[in-house]
């Protein structure tokens, strides 16, 4: 079946702008995970939804970054007034209630 | 706090050899425990996990893992490396629902 889906795959922004960065689940899977990939940082966790409820938004760098989920399925992370230092590879994963989360292939993010 | 390490960052191994990638935590209470693998260009794939049970798990393409409780360790291994086992290789544990990642291993294997 069809895996997790980022959107866009790649994205270069200018300093200050504002990004949407998407993420498709696995159909049916109710809890979706953003994480962070950076060379200096590692993989982080960002956030964590339980269908449309973030129960833990502690992971979150800054108040520039928020995230949504509707519909129980597709998950949008918006990223304000981009800095250089939010460049880095965005990852969106999906679990059921198994605790297995699959990931999906990330948007590197540019900030120029 | 709350931690995931992972002892080598890089590894070059030559094919046919074995590997052992190191793995400690420090968590108390019940741990979920899971090794990833990247492939250059390709997202993250589960390798193996540990929920509970025989503390020997094994996962695809010939790895497996030790769970040994009293050293807080999750070591990953293969008793022998193919080129294509080339990527980076990350723990990870969880007590809840998100994963903390060690920073991973990179490995290399040369023909």
């Amino acid at each position: 079946g069809a895996g997790v889906s980022q959107s866009p795959s790649n994205k270069v922004t200018e300093k200050g702008k504002d990004v949407e960065l998407r993420c498709d689940p696995i159909s049916g899977h109710t809890a979706l995970y953003w994480y962070r990939q950076s060379l200096g940082q590692g993989l982080e966790f960002l956030i964590y939804f339980q269908g449309n409820s973030a129960p833990d938004k502690s992971g979150l760098p800054s108040d520039r970054f928020s995230a949504e989920r509707t519909g129980g399925s597709v998950s949008t992370l918006t990223i304000q007034r981009t800095q250089q230092e939010d460049s880095a590879v965005y990852l969106c994963a999906s679990s059921s209630l198994s605790y297995e989360q699959y990931f999906g292939p990330g948007t590197r993010l540019t900030v120029t | 706090a709350q931690s995931v390490s992972q002892h080598n960052h890089h590894v070059i191994l030559s094919e046919a050899a074995s590997l052992e990638l190191g793995c400690n935590y420090s968590y108390g209470g019940t741990v979920n425990l899971f090794w990833y693998v990247q492939y250059p260009g390709q997202h993250l794939q589960l390798l193996l996990k540990y929920f509970s049970g025989d503390p020997l798990v094994k996962g695809i393409k010939g790895f497996e893992a030790e769970f040994i409780k009293s050293k807080f360790s999750f070591n990953l291994r293969k008793p022998s490396v193919q080129w294509s086992d080339t990527a980076e290789y990350f723990c990870a544990v969880n007590s809840g629902y998100a994963l903390n990642f060690g920073k991973g291993t990179s490995l290399l294997v040369t023909p």
